[in-house]
């Protein structure tokens, strides 16, 4: 099984809201990502998790924040978010080591108004 | 900085033919070279993945090469399809847990 299932598929949300995304692997890889992805862009790295603690946060803004509870599951919350937050927001993992394929799931099609 | 081109952005060829997709990275210091197809709207799926120490890698009518000493990779999709439509991305693993991703050949075979 080389499944990243991330839910949920599409989200629209007004600049007030709360929400989460949701990512969930068992291919037993001890890392985890979020990357943002505009139209005709390539994914750009926002935050990555080894072995469930925080390795890499790229300057993200706050109103983006992850959480990582176990080690096949990984959440992104979205608070007070701006329109121009809109995007495709795909999770990945990856095998440990330098061998290391990265997988990434279908995404979660983010809307704010 | 490494640097990841994929020239040309976006190219048609009619069905049957081969295609050959160029990927150049500017540092040779890499872990492993990554292919990738992304559909409209949809998660990347994982091609082919060469390591550092590798020079070529096939899996059914995809071939890649990896040329680390020239910074170069080649994708080869032998005799396309209509559903081999889609963007392909190029990522090197510059680090433990980074990629540096090309922008990609959006690619259009014609029936």
């Amino acid at each position: 099984d080389t499944e990243v299932t991330q839910t949920p598929k599409h989200l629209v949300m007004g600049m007030t809201n709360k929400k989460s995304l949701k990512c969930e692997q068992h291919m037993g890889h001890r890392a985890m990502y979020w990357y943002k992805q505009k139209a005709k862009k390539p994914p750009e790295l926002m935050f990555v998790y080894s072995y469930e603690k925080l390795s890499i946060n790229e300057s993200v803004p706050s109103r983006f924040s992850p959480e990582c509870p176990n080690s096949s599951l990984l959440n992104l919350h979205l608070h007070a978010l701006q329109p121009e937050d809109s995007a495709l927001y795909l999770c990945a993992s990856r095998g440990g080591g330098s061998a290391g394929e990265l997988f990434f799931g279908e995404g979660s099609r983010l809307t704010v108004l | 900085k490494q640097e990841v081109t994929q020239i040309p952005a976006a190219l048609s060829v009619p069905e049957g033919e081969n295609l050959v997709l160029n990927c150049s990275f500017t540092d040779s210091a890499i872990y492993n070279l990554q292919w990738f197809r992304q559909d409209p709207g949809k998660g990347l799926t994982s091609l082919l993945l060469i390591q550092s120490s590798q020079r070529e890698q096939t899996s059914g009518r995809l071939n890649a090469s990896l040329d680390k000493s020239s910074g170069r990779s080649t994708l080869y999709i032998a005799a396309s399809q209509p559903g081999d439509s889609a963007t392909y991305l190029c990522a090197v693993r510059v680090g433990n847990n980074r990629l540096a991703f090309g922008k990609g050949n959006q690619v259009v075979v014609i029936p």
